[in-house]
């Protein structure tokens, strides 16, 4: 089966600080992308990062990092120097190649409070 | 990465009618999508929208409740209908790139809520 698990429903951090966000997967499609979006109270969706089953480097983008272990199926976020506006849901994502839908599955997110 | 509209932004609708939602890009694109996200939940898929042909839609959803137009590669609409409460989420359209990365990218959304 196809899916996506964050285990942290809500997480605090103090700003300026890291933290990491959990995501584990399971699927049995050799190659797939994983994905993390951020969703502010507004509802809209932004895209952070990108990694691909293959990739042999870990992403990154500006403060955003993605952690990649393809052995233990977990692909966490690490927001580094986290500032009051990264106070949103995160939700990781996984686009298995083999799925002909091209859908992407969603974990069920995590709500993350930067505290100043 | 395109830019992408959703018009309305929220609506508030009386149970038994429908809403249609508008989507539209700055670019052509091959993939657009339709998601809803229920309240306190995470995103589910409602169908892909093909441009030319009849939508693709994920299991749990039809066609009757959630008609789609794809007339070309910019635009899009969703048709929410015979609404109950059930019905109230956020809908969103998104787009998918053609870098080899199958990035989606996401219009800010359509609020509903069903009275």
């Amino acid at each position: 089966a196809q899916k996506i698990t964050q285990t942290q429903p809500g997480m605090f951090v103090q700003e300026k600080e890291a933290v990491t966000l959990d995501c584990t997967y399971d699927t049995s499609d050799p190659s797939y992308g994983l994905f993390w979006y951020k969703q502010p109270s507004s509802g809209e969706m932004i895209f952070l990062i990108y990694q691909g089953s293959y990739d042999q480097q870990n992403a990154t983008e500006g403060r955003y990092s993605l952690n990649f272990q393809k052995a233990r199926k977990s692909a966490n976020l690490v927001i580094s120097a986290s500032q009051l506006g990264d106070s949103a849901m995160y939700f990781c994502a996984m686009r298995p190649r083999m799925d002909s839908s091209y859908k992407l599955i969603f974990g069920s997110g995590t709500r993350l409070l930067v505290r100043p | 990465s395109a830019v992408i509209s959703q018009k309305p932004s929220r609506d508030i609708c009386q149970r038994g009618t429908s809403l249609t939602i508008q989507c539209q890009v700055d670019s052509q694109v091959t993939m657009m999508f339709w998601y809803r996200q229920q309240p306190g939940q995470s995103l589910t898929l409602i169908a892909t929208a093909n441009q030319g042909s009849e939508a693709t839609y994920e299991s749990g959803f039809v066609i009757d409740k959630f008609p789609i137009s794809r007339p070309n590669l910019t635009f899009s609409t969703l048709t929410v209908s015979n609404m109950s409460p059930e019905d109230s989420s956020i809908y969103l359209c998104s787009v998918s790139t053609s870098d080899g990365t199958d990035t989606q990218y996401f219009g800010p959304g359509t609020r509903l809520t069903v009275l």
